[in-house]
């Protein structure tokens, strides 16, 4: 089945303590992206990656950050996590950025 | 500047009835991309269809049509017949520069039996 797969799906986390957030495609999609979903906010993107070892700032980029060693992976990081990045989470792949995207089924930070 | 407005915040209607969501949008690009996703209750966003710039035709795909017209930069959504499991976030978008998506905000579709 074709998917993008995100985890963890929840998790509740201190302040400082470095977690990543995984993202793994398989759909040989060459555009992955992060998007961050607020109420009020609506979705803004954090960071988006064209290709392999090819990845951009989106909307709201500080505090994260991300790789792309892999096609099929892209984790975001959040180095010292605080509580205004408590936000739901999703990630989203495709052939290109003006094709539809295919997103995860997000994950909910709690950071306390 | 690039925008999408989706002015209804929430819409309700009793199932069976017709529903139009409307998306308004701005761009001064000549080729550009709209999309329609849909967030149910569960939370995931769903992809529904992109249209491009040069492509007016409505689509029409079971329940669903989408109406683009250029000459009132409006992509608009209609949900013939409406179901219960039709209830969800519905949002419109706009590719826009730096390979993003100018998101609109959402409106709330609530469909009561």
């Amino acid at each position: 089945e074709a998917q993008v797969t995100q985890n963890p799906r929840y998790l509740i986390t201190v302040t400082g303590k470095k977690l990543t957030v995984t993202c793994s495609q398989n759909m040989n999609h060459e555009y992955m992206s992060w998007y961050r979903q607020d109420p009020g906010l609506g979705l803004r993107q954090i960071y988006y990656s064209m290709n392999v070892e090819v990845t951009d700032k989106g909307d709201v980029p500080e505090g994260y950050k991300v790789s792309r060693k892999e096609k099929r992976n892209f984790p975001l990081i959040l180095e010292s996590p605080s509580p205004n990045q408590t936000s739901l989470y999703f990630c989203a792949s495709s052939f290109g950025p003006h094709y539809g995207y295919t997103f995860g089924s997000g994950t909910r930070l709690t950071v306390v | 500047a690039q925008k999408v407005t989706q002015a209804q915040t929430e819409i309700s209607v009793v199932e069976k009835e017709d529903v139009t969501l409307d998306c308004v949008y701005e761009t001064r690009d000549t080729t550009y991309y709209l999309f329609w996703y849909k967030q149910p209750p569960s939370g995931e966003l769903v992809f529904l269809i992109r249209r491009n710039s040069f492509d007016e035709q409505n689509e029409i795909s079971g329940r669903y049509s989408w109406n683009f017209q250029k000459s009132t930069s409006s992509f608009n959504f209609t949900i013939t017949a409406s179901q219960v499991v039709d209830s969800a976030v519905y949002f419109c978008a706009l590719s826009g520069p730096n390979y993003q998506l100018i998101w609109g905000a959402g409106t709330k579709l609530i469909i009561k039996p």
